[in-house]
């Protein structure tokens, strides 16, 4: 069974603070992307990457940095956390793009920024 | 700029029903079109897609049409279930990395 763990369900963090929300693929794929969820705008892609150490800006990166050192596992770091990051946060990984190109995702996580 | 727009936001439809959703997109490069379904608490799962070379593709109860020259493409559930009850996403990309565009959402309430 395909699975993308994302490493906390729910995360409340300060003003200021630095955020890491981590994920990890068992599938082997080499694209791994970060989207977050707001309600009435759907899923924007903050950040992607295409392999190992690579990494390419997605719609709305301001605020948030990623790193991928593993293949398996994409961060997603927010340097210092706003309240308007307040949002869920979905990982998400697929095989280059092809006859199949699947997205899996993760279950999320809930970030509440105070 | 929104380059896939989703209607309705929601939807309520009886048990038997037809449900419809409907997206339109703006990018003609756009190659790889699927729908995603959420359910509370969990992330997006892949229900089914198409690609722009076939008009209409069915799945079970679920049909994506798709209008190549009109930029649109819509869900059809048939036979609504309260099970078939979820978010449901639009969404489109092209080639290269699989970077998929999705739309705003809609809610699918099946009434009993």
């Amino acid at each position: 069974d395909v699975k993308v763990t994302q490493s906390s369900r729910y995360l409340v963090k300060r003003t200021g603070e630095k955020v890491f929300l981590e994920c990890v693929q068992d599938m082997d794929h080499e694209n791994m992307f970060w989207y977050r969820q707001d309600p009435g705008l759907g899923l924007r892609l903050i950040y992607f990457s295409y392999d190992v150490k690579m990494k390419e800006k997605g719609d709305i990166p301001e605020g948030y940095s990623v790193s991928r050192e593993k293949k398996e596992r994409f961060s997603l770091i927010l340097e210092s956390a706003s309240t308007n990051q307040t949002s869920m946060y979905l990982c998400a990984s697929s095989p280059p793009a092809g006859s199949n190109t699947e997205a899996f995702f993760g279950q999320g996580t809930r970030l509440t920024v105070v | 700029q929104q380059q896939v727009k989703q209607s309705p936001q929601s939807l309520i439809v009886q048990k038997g029903g037809i449900s419809i959703i409907n997206c339109a997109y703006e990018n003609t490069a756009f190659d790889y079109f699927p729908w995603y379904q959420q359910f509370p608490g969990k992330g997006p799962a892949l229900l089914i897609a198409i690609r722009p070379d076939v008009s209409e593709k069915k799945e079970g109860r679920f049909t994506i049409s798709f209008n190549k020259s009109a930029k649109q493409f819509s869900l059809h559930i048939m036979d609504s279930q309260p099970g078939d009850s979820a978010t449901y996403f639009c969404a489109a990309s092209r080639g290269g990395y699989n970077k998929l565009i999705f739309g705003a959402g809609t809610r699918l309430a099946v009434h009993p």
